[in-house]
């Protein structure tokens, strides 16, 4: 139980446009899921948490308008990339947190995302 | 703020046991984690401590001093499949996860 998935695993785009990152939790509902994002050799960073149906809530230095984060349902959250450049490539990882182990995050498989 | 320090790289023979040392500051704190990332992957969680103590689960073991803003992981019988990143990270009173930078574990035979 307790899995995450996340698509696509790899994205290449051109500089200048959208890349959409789907995030979903297969057998629970996510009441609250989490992006980081993880440049070569450093860890995580969290980027934004977004709760079911209520708008995301955005870490400090990181532009809401440029990375918008929707939480349609209690199982999907989306990540958008808009108007992408070289210095946005990075591993991009969502978790989702259940109701049950309000504790833990399970995370996705990652997407590598690379602007050229 | 969160500041969480772990060593950058340990090198350790199979067999052998390694201790990874986490130490950190937080506004708030609502337990700490230890996961396990392999390259390109998403990390794996290994482990919570929310209370004092030490935490055993098989060859990896948790340790926790609240009051003294540490905690360690020991990896016994080490493997080379263990060669991989290992993050400490501490759960905030929003139950946030900040991360440590990893401490990279390189297994030799």
């Amino acid at each position: 139980g307790a899995v995450v998935s996340q698509h696509p695993s790899r994205v290449i785009c051109k500089s200048g446009t959208s890349v959409k990152i789907e995030c979903r939790s297969l057998d629970f509902q996510a009441t609250t899921m989490f992006w980081y994002r993880q440049f070569p050799k450093q860890s995580l960073m969290l980027m934004a948490t977004s709760n079911e149906g209520s708008k995301a809530t955005y870490e400090q230095g990181v532009e809401k308008d440029k990375f918008l984060i929707n939480h349609a349902s209690l199982t999907l959250s989306t990540l958008t990339v808009t108007s992408a450049h070289p210095e946005d490539s990075s591993f991009y990882i969502c978790s989702a947190r259940g109701e049950r182990d309000w504790y833990e995050q399970y995370f996705g498989p990652g997407t590598r995302l690379t602007v050229t | 703020g969160q500041n969480i320090d772990q060593p950058t790289e340990m090198t350790a023979t199979e067999g052998a046991i390694v201790q990874i040392n986490c130490t950190y500051q937080t506004s708030g704190f609502n337990g700490l984690f230890w996961y396990q990332q392999h390259a390109g992957e998403a990390p794996t969680f290994l482990s919570y401590n929310v209370l004092d103590g030490l935490e055993e689960k098989g060859r990896f073991s948790s340790f926790l001093s609240r009051s003294k803003g540490y905690s360690y992981l020991l990896l016994k019988e080490l493997q080379m499949k263990d060669s991989a990143s290992y993050l400490c990270a501490v759960s905030s009173n929003d139950y946030k996860l900040s991360f440590g930078a990893g401490t990279t574990v390189t297994v030799r035979a």
